[in-house]
Order: C-alpha cells, then sequence, then structure tokens
C-alpha cells in the first residue's frame, strides 16, 4: 500500500481557497486517491475521488498529475465549518486495507 | 446523513467484558470495513468483510472479531476488554472494495 504524506496543519482565512497537497510516491496502477473530511467525535466523510488529472464536484476539486505521484485537494472560499481534519489515503481497486494517516488539521479563521 | 448507523452511540464497560457494536450500512452496499480510532490519531483500519467473508485484516489481536450478514449489516465484537481500547469505532461501507466508503457516526467506548 502506498504511504501517504501530507502537511500536519495548515491555517487559513475565510473566503480564501486552501490547497492541501499530498505525496503518494509508491502509488500503484490501480490505486485511486481519496480524501476524507473528519469533525471532532464524528465518522470521516468522504469528499472526493480520483485516478487522475483533475476531479469536481459541489464541495471540492482534486487534482493529479500525470506522474500521479502527488494530489492537491483544493477548497474553494473557506468558511469556519471547514475546520476540521483532512485524510488522503490511496485505495486499491483490488484491495481491502485502507490506511489513514494522521491527516492535515485546517483551522479557518474569521 | 450517509446512511450508515451505529449502535450504540456511546458505551461504557469493565476492563475484562466483551462488547458488541453493531452497524447498519447503506442499501445496496456489500463491503463493510471497521476502523478503531484513539483520540488525537487517524482510524486504524481493523477488518473488512466483502459478502458476508472477512477479506482483509489489520494488526488486531484475534479477540476483535466481526461478521457480518446477508442483510449486509455488520456486528464488531471485542472479548477480553483492555483499556487501551477505549477509543470511537467506526464502521464505514462501500458499494465495492475500492470505492469511497461512507462512514457511520462511530461508537464512543470507554473501558474503565
Amino acid at each position: 500500500l502506498a504511504k501517504t504524506t501530507q502537511p500536519i496543519s495548515m491555517d487559513s482565512y475565510e473566503g480564501q481557497e486552501v490547497n492541501i497537497t499530498c505525496s503518494h510516491n509508491n502509488i500503484a496502477t490501480n490505486d485511486y486517491i481519496t480524501w476524507y473530511q473528519q469533525f471532532p467525535s464524528q465518522g470521516p466523510r468522504f469528499i472526493i475521488q480520483g485516478y487522475k488529472t483533475k476531479v469536481t464536484n459541489e464541495v471540492a476539486s482534486l487534482f493529479i498529475p500525470a506522474d500521479r505521484k502527488s494530489s492537491t485537494l483544493s477548497l474553494p472560499r473557506v468558511s469556519l465549518s471547514d475546520t476540521a481534519v483532512y485524510y488522503c489515503l490511496v485505495v486499491s481497486t483490488g484491495g481491502f486495507k485502507t490506511i489513514f494517516g494522521a491527516g492535515t488539521r485546517l483551522f479557518v479563521k474569521a | 446523513e450517509t446512511g450508515v448507523t451505529q449502535s450504540p452511540t456511546h458505551l461504557i464497560k469493565t476492563r475484562g467484558q466483551q462488547v458488541t457494536l453493531r452497524c447498519s450500512s447503506q442499501s445496496g452496499h456489500n463491503t463493510v470495513s471497521w476502523y478503531q480510532q484513539a483520540l488525537g490519531q487517524g482510524p486504524q483500519f481493523i477488518f473488512q468483510y466483502y459478502r458476508e467473508e472477512e477479506n482483509g485484516r489489520g494488526n488486531f489481536p484475534p479477540r476483535f472479531s466481526g461478521l457480518q450478514f446477508p442483510n449486509y449489516s455488520s456486528e464488531l465484537n471485542v472479548n477480553a476488554l483492555e483499556l487501551d481500547d477505549s477509543a470511537l469505532y467506526l464502521c464505514a461501507s462501500s458499494p465495492g472494495q475500492g470505492a469511497g466508503a461512507f462512514f457511520g457516526q462511530g461508537t464512543r467506548l470507554t473501558v474503565v
């Protein structure tokens, strides 16, 4: 399983765009990149999943370069309620084991 | 709301006791995974069930066991509880292996 590395914490202000980058140098051909958001004492919430190039949904965008060794989660115009821990995971389509790292603690200030 | 529900939401047990946690997966999801999350840490994978069979396990002792039923709901059983088992236990369901998983709200287990 590919190990992921992401910043431990980030600060931002309301209304700004936030980009969280994750590195996964050992990603395999059949691996997908998945991001989750977690608030204290709640289960992680699925944000977005992608394989290559760009994926966008109503919440975020995910940018994956051609070599797929990293990915960037982009949150447009964050608000205070976006303060949470964000996890980057590499998930194999044929696999079963999902490894969460320590995540990135995003703190949005007014 | 993810459609994944866990019960109970909170539980207090005494060291040495046994506990059963329950999870009702989202409709149509045949894969269920269980995680343990200690305070301040990321979730740790316990095991996964796919169509009623365990098909993967993390680094947890045999006293952690599980079941998946024909309706794809699931149970996590922990025997001989230890103080270190105190954590948030999370259940996640997905429509297949590798697909994005949807988590329940978790069960907060406290062992005293």
